[in-house]
């Protein structure tokens, strides 16, 4: 079964609006989650570190005011893509790792595909 | 610099057996994953290697030589199922994942 949920798959908006995304550790709990992007054929972008309880880790130009991540607990985690821009329109995959930090493979949500109009 | 460098695009026929080849350049190491990814979806986690030699899960086995800064990723039988791309992943010193474009993987019949 799934491991990670990730909601909504498909979102469709106009630009200005904000959106938020949620990503679920279903099988255990994730005291760190990952945020990537990934524009058509290109590579994984690691934008952001989620940590419990804590302030999300921004990866260099990413703009943390622009991609809000909120953690409040160990299964969810949430990505608000704010006053949203047609450039903003990509593949957004929340990932969680289940075992020590470098020993434990990470599971990927299903992916929110993200249109601004 | 980090730097991954895999082919971007491989054709293979049903039943044969295909490698991708994922060269890599990276501030310091701590394993290797491969990942499939099919078109519009998330990846999907194949193997990890940390130590040197070859993996073998199922149809699925990659292989690792730290000191040559390689690795592949072996697939047998093929499948049509199996046309996705497939992604090479080290991980740094700081535990990061560095991510490379993939290798598309088209099989025909």
């Amino acid at each position: 079964g799934a491991v990670v949920s990730q909601h909504p798959s498909w979102v469709i908006c106009k630009s200005g609006t904000s959106v938020k995304i949620e990503c679920r550790s279903l099988d255990f709990q994730a005291t760190t989650m990952f945020w990537y992007r990934q524009f058509p054929k290109q590579s994984l972008m690691l934008m952001a570190t989620s940590n419990e309880g804590s302030k999300a880790t921004y990866e260099q130009g990413v703009e943390k005011d622009k991609f809000l991540i909120n953690h409040a607990s160990l299964t969810l985690s949430t990505l608000t893509v704010t006053s949203a821009h047609p450039e903003d329109s990509s593949f957004y995959i929340c990932s969680v790792t289940s075992g020590r930090l470098g020993t434990g493979e990470l599971f990927f949500g299903e992916g929110s595909r993200l249109t601004v109009l | 610099g980090q730097n991954i460098d895999q082919p971007t695009e491989m054709t293979a026929t049903e039943g044969a057996i295909v490698q991708i080849n994922c060269t890599y350049q990276t501030s310091g190491f701590n394993g290797l994953f491969w990942y499939q990814q099919h078109a519009g979806e998330a990846p999907t986690f194949l193997s990890y290697n940390v130590l040197d030699g070859l993996e073998e899960k199922g149809r699925f086995s990659s292989f690792l030589s730290r000191s040559k800064g390689y690795s592949y990723l072996l697939l047998k039988e093929l499948q049509m199922k199996d046309s996705a791309s497939y992604l090479c992943a080290p991980m740094d010193s700081n535990y990061q994942l560095i991510w490379g474009a993939g290798t598309k993987l088209i099989i025909k019949p």
